[in-house]
């Protein structure tokens, strides 16, 4: 079936450093691919999304680029803030199901 | 602030007791999920209702079951609580029945502890 598989965290790092948390699915078909994030104390919010490939999404910095080749869809910002620790869910929807990998959870220091 | 709405933020019960979480979705949204989060288990999809009809089930155990409402918001019972029922659980609502039509909003969970 369909899954989805990200980096094990917790991924530490320092303010402004760069930030790549990966991401890869496997599905059949055509599946939209999606980036929530989980602040402390509060529900998932969605971050960005991407529905077929080569499509790139971006918001607050972020971006993923839906890469159908290596069947991947990896995060990454260029200059993290300690307001992004947080934890990060890669995700998809095919055939109207939505799939979670497991989380990374970001941890950034001063 | 999702507009989703989740009651109680927190719960605690023992083994074998029976409990009610509920969610309130945003206005105008009729569609609600319900899931569990657990640590090892990760993000585990239990049900969605569409305008108060069952839409579609995940891995819901049959001591846990659903219902929502004519003003659409939604109840989770979970009965014959064992420990391992100890989770976060997230209700979340959208606009339509299928998840490709719209994103889902995530209320703040409910932290169930079984003691």
């Amino acid at each position: 079936g369909d899954s989805v598989t990200q980096m094990e965290g917790p991924v530490t790092l320092s303010e402004e450093a760069f930030l790549t948390i990966n991401c890869t699915y496997t599905a059949t078909g055509y599946p939209s691919l999606f980036w929530y994030v989980q602040y402390p104390g509060e529900g998932l919010q969605l971050l960005l999304k991407a529905t077929k490939a080569d499509d790139k999404g971006s918001n607050k910095g972020f971006e993923a680029t839906y890469r159908k080749e290596t069947t991947s869809f990896h995060l990454e910002k260029g200059s993290v803030q300690v307001s992004d620790s947080a934890v990060y869910f890669c995700a998809l929807i095919n055939t109207d199901k939505l799939i979670f990998g497991t989380g990374t959870r970001l941890q950034v220091f001063p | 602030d999702s507009g989703v709405t989740q009651t109680p933020k927190h719960l605690i019960t023992a083994t074998g007791q029976r409990v009610t979480l509920r969610c309130s979705p945003r206005s105008g949204d009729l569609s609600v999920y319900w899931y569990q989060q657990s640590l090892d288990q990760g993000l585990q999809f239990l049900i969605q209702y569409y305008n108060g009809e069952e839409r579609a089930k995940g891995n819901i155990l049959e001591r846990f079951s659903a219902q929502q409402f004519p003003d659409l918001h939604s109840e989770l019972n979970l009965s014959s609580l064992e420990l391992g029922d100890s989770a976060l659980y997230f209700c979340a609502s959208s606009s339509t029945g299928g998840l490709r039509g719209s994103p889902l909003h995530f209320g703040n969970g409910t932290r169930l502890t079984v003691t």
